[in-house]
């Protein structure tokens, strides 16, 4: 069964240093998005994109934060410079086209996640 | 904004017994509701996914409901096993399927 891939699994980083995170969603997805969890709440969206385009980005902390996602497919989500506050699990997910009919195109589909420690 | 609200924040209940899991929220301009389920440390696995025009979806044990008008959605889950024991996630989704979670619940279900 197709996965959305996540990588690393586990970052353990100094605050002021750069991290990135990477997402390959499932194969055909144009849609993909990256979250961000606080221990103990529920995922907060942070960026989406169709294809390479941004769809909506207003909760990207843009001093610090940057996205992309260049051919569609892949996509990177940077800190720099991580803080302490931005220790959390950063999800990736993707769905299928968004435009037309079906429930289909609305089911999210994530990855593991990756854990990140700043300390 | 949308606020989702998940009552009870915990649940602990033994083997066979049915539940349901309440969600509100507070904007009922919705497109549609998913339900998740979040294993510690792992990402989240849709469960049900309720479209705006509908009232309720099944998949095997699970039952979900949506009442749109009034912001609730409940999700009922028959015969629990300990396999079931996950945090539970609701979500409603905009037009441009951008999700607004709440903050689960945590089922415990005692062999």
């Amino acid at each position: 069964e197709a996965e959305v891939a996540q990588s690393p699994r586990y970052k353990i980083t100094e605050k002021s240093q750069a991290v990135a995170f990477w997402c390959d969603p499932i194969s055909g997805h144009a849609t993909l998005y990256w979250y961000r969890q606080i221990l103990g709440q529920g995922p907060e969206l942070l960026v989406q994109f169709q294809d390479e385009s941004v769809v909506d980005d207003s909760q990207l902390p843009k001093d610090r934060f940057s996205a992309e996602r260049l051919k569609g497919v892949d996509s990177t989500l940077k800190i720099q410079p991580a803080e302490l506050g931005d220790s959390a699990m950063y999800l990736c997910a993707s769905s299928p086209r968004t435009s037309g009919s079906g429930v289909a195109k609305n089911i999210q589909y994530f990855g593991a996640g990756t854990r990140l420690s700043v300390l | 904004k949308q606020e989702v609200t998940q009552i009870p924040a915990a649940l602990s209940v033994p083997e066979g017994e049915n539940l349901v899991l309440n969600c509100s929220f507070t904007d009922s301009a919705i497109y549609n509701l998913q339900w998740f389920r979040q294993d510690p440390g792992k990402g989240l696995t849709s469960l049900l996914l309720i479209q705006s025009s509908q009232r309720e979806q099944t998949s095997g044990r699970l039952n979900a409901s949506l009442d749109k008008s009034s912001g609730r959605s409940t999700l009922y889950i028959a015969a629990s096993q300990p396999g079931d024991s996950a945090t539970y996630l609701c979500a409603p989704g905009g037009a441009t399927n951008k999700l607004i979670f709440g903050t689960g619940t945590l089922l415990a279900v005692q062999p």
